[in-house]
């Protein structure tokens, strides 16, 4: 089966950071590009991240330029999102997609930064 | 960058009966390969967002064909031809024709009467 599992959210106060994971299964992970996207509380979907199947090119959105790091391991089918100086409109569900025809999301996982 | 707008952003409709959703886009999402890259997704109350139609017109594996996209360039719509009760959530178009700036709709949110 194709899926994309999150994992790493949780409760995080201002200033601080996580890191999130997505595992992927299924499909020849090392052949996709993959995205982030998030999704605040009663609110629409924002594109995070972007990251390119070897890596070599990498964007962010400019809400998180500076302060947020996609990487992957293609050798472990795995995505990743460095947070780092969280704020509290990072509070969302961020979800891992697969680009292409973007037809494969994960289930999500909630970050909430409050103090 | 690409701005999305949706219409209406709010829709109640009695099962049985047609429904319609707008999507624009603030500019062309001809891409010169010949492709328009204009999504359809339906996110359900809990769940990720789920393809629908992908491309403008074509409707992605497993998606009932009461669902169809049509439009060209800027203006695309997504038609339900008989609404059914698991229809309901939200509706999202999106665009990737400018990337990395990937930019989703604000949503039409579709009800039961």
């Amino acid at each position: 089966e194709v899926q994309l599992v999150e994992s790493g959210g949780g409760l995080v106060q201002p200033g601080g950071s996580l890191r999130l994971s997505c595992a992927a299964s299924g499909f020849t992970f090392s052949s996709y590009s993959m995205n982030w996207v998030r999704q605040a509380p009663g609110k629409g979907l924002e594109w995070v991240s972007y990251i390119s199947s070897s890596s070599s090119t990498i964007y962010y959105a400019d809400s998180v330029k500076g302060r947020f790091t996609i990487s992957r391991d293609n050798a472990k089918n795995s995505l990743y999102l460095q947070m780092n100086s969280l704020r509290a409109e990072d509070t969302a569900v961020y979800y891992c997609a697969r680009t292409g025809y973007w037809d494969i999301w994960g289930q999500g996982t909630m970050v909430t930064v409050s103090s | 960058d690409i701005v999305m707008t949706q219409t209406p952003l709010s829709l109640s409709v009695t099962p049985g009966q047609p429904a319609s959703i707008s999507c624009k886009s603030s500019q062309s999402l001809l891409h010169s390969d010949g492709k328009t890259y204009l999504y359809w997704y339906l996110q359900k109350p809990g769940q990720p967002p789920q393809l629908l139609i992908y491309e403008v017109s074509n409707r992605f594996s497993g998606v009932p064909d009461r669902f169809s996209g049509s439009g060209s360039g800027t203006d695309f719509t997504l038609k339900i031809s008989r609404v059914e009760a698991e229809d309901v959530g939200v509706y999202y178009c999106m665009q990737s024709i400018q990337l990395p700036l990937f930019t989703f709709g604000p949503g039409t949110k579709v009800d039961i009467k």
